[in-house]
């Protein structure tokens, strides 16, 4: 299967702690998203890589999210000092040129 | 400002029969809708789309219909299935980068 991968499936934390999720996406797709989806919410964007470029980031993130996506390929998303709120699923999907964007799994985090 | 709206947070129909599920939209500028499923526990997976040039697109059970001076679509499935029991989206795509603007997603029940 080279569907989108997410890791972990789910994170418990404490707060204030620092918590980083990896996804990989579909090989042959330059575009990779991160999204937040809270219960009863579609997901909520989050930022945006194009190849190894970071080329969109939601005014929503605040400073303490940072991503990366080195070599254009595998993708981390890294929050600092975790809180409460920031418990959420966190959504990585992947597209070519069209608009439709594959999905992983999902990182689950809890922030106690 | 939720620029793509679900106003139906569930819907239950019997197996067989046609679901019918509905999105209305603020911006004029979306040229561009797609669904979206979602199980429990796994990403939303692509569905179906279309293009504002269009006013319908079928895809086997599953059509979707697009009222442009309504700002409207709805997503038909016929026959409705028990494995269609899942969240459906409605999501845009807002700029070129392909940042998708999803609803609050309705619940799909498909009773036996």
């Amino acid at each position: 299967d080279t569907g989108v991968s997410q890791d972990p499936r789910h994170k418990i934390t404490k707060r204030g702690q620092n918590v980083t999720f990896r996804c990989d996406p579909i090989s042959e797709h330059n575009r990779l998203y991160w999204y937040r989806q809270t219960l009863g919410q579609g997901p909520e964007f989050l930022t945006y890589f194009q190849n190894e470029a970071q080329l969109e980031k939601s005014r929503l993130l605040s400073d303490r999210f940072s991503a990366e996506r080195p070599k254009g390929s595998f993708s981390t998303l890294e929050i600092q000092r975790t809180e409460q709120g920031d418990s959420a699923m966190y959504l990585c999907a992947s597209s070519l040129v069209f608009y439709e964007q594959y999905f992983g799994p999902g990182t689950r985090l809890t922030v106690t | 400002d939720q620029q793509v709206k679900q106003n139906s947070p569930s819907l239950s129909v019997q197996e067989g029969r046609i679901s019918i599920l509905n999105c209305d939209y603020t911006n004029s500028m979306f040229d561009y809708f797609l669904w979206y499923k979602k199980y429990p526990a796994e990403g939303p997976t692509f569905l179906i789309s279309i293009s504002s040039i269009k006013d319908k697109n079928e895809d086997g059970r599953f059509t979707v219909f697009l009222n442009k001076s309504a700002k409207h679509l709805s997503l038909h499935i016929v026959p409705s299935q028990p494995g269609d029991s899942a969240v459906y989206f409605c999501a845009a795509p807002m700029d070129s980068n392909y940042q998708l603007i999803w609803g609050a997603g309705t619940k799909l029940i498909i009773k036996p």
